[in-house]
């Protein structure tokens, strides 16, 4: 099979906390691309990061981190110090290929309270 | 530049209507893909250009739904005979290219509501 998990269906912090979203997939390609999106009330799905599976480099940008970790096939999103503007759903999702899909995890509703 | 877009944004249909979603991708992005979003099924894969092509048209619900591209770019998802299990958001996402998980620009999506 070929899915994505998110166990966590919402999570709610006070603002400043730091929260990590956990991400678990299934694959049977050595070659894979994992997405993270997240979609604010506005509905639009929003583009945060794209990985490929040869990169297991952590990455963070700003506020925004994500730990790729092939041994146990996940790939988390981890918020610092979070905003009230952090407040949205977020997905993790993984492109099959030869199929040309992506495949979302249900999602990860995030709530940020003041 | 230009994201991209879709039409309408909201589209309020009775039952056994046919409809017609309209997708504008980004300028020269030659992948074009639909998806949808529901609360029962999530957000799943409907079809895929790579061009005007679209390879595998399985991932479409029943043969009530149709998609085409023309010019490498406007796609159209034509629904016809609507039930009310079809009323979800549709959403469209192009990217510079089908292959190697290019990433996927989504638009706004179009919200149909089928009564």
């Amino acid at each position: 099979a070929q899915k994505v998990t998110q166990a966590q269906t919402e999570i709610s912090v006070v603002e400043k906390e730091d929260v990590t979203l956990d991400c678990v997939y299934e694959t049977r390609d050595t070659t894979y691309y994992l997405f993270w999106y997240k979609q604010p009330p506005s509905g639009e799905l929003v583009f945060l990061i794209r990985r490929n599976s040869f990169d297991e480099q952590n990455e963070i940008s700003g506020r925004y981190s994500w730990n790729f970790q092939k041994s146990t096939s996940s790939f988390n999103f981890t918020i610092t110090a979070s905003q009230v503007v952090d407040s949205a759903v977020y997905f993790c999702a993984l492109f099959i290929q030869g199929a040309q899909k992506l495949v979302f995890g249900q999602g990860t509703r995030l709530t940020i309270n003041p | 530049g230009a994201g991209v877009s879709q039409s309408p944004s909201n589209k309020v249909t009775e039952k056994g209507k046919d409809v017609e979603l309209r997708c504008d991708p980004i300028s020269g992005h030659t992948a074009l893909y639909w998806y949808r979003q529901s609360l029962g099924q999530g957000l799943e894969f409907l079809i895929y250009f790579q061009g005007n092509s679209a390879p595998d048209k399985s991932g479409l619900p029943s043969d009530r739904f149709s998609a085409e591209r023309t010019g490498g770019s406007v796609s159209t998802l034509t629904i016809q005979r609507t039930q009310q299990e079809d009323s979800a958001v549709y959403l469209c996402a192009s990217s510079l290219d089908y292959r190697e998980g290019d990433e996927q620009y989504f638009g706004p999506g179009t919200r149909l509501t089928v009564t």
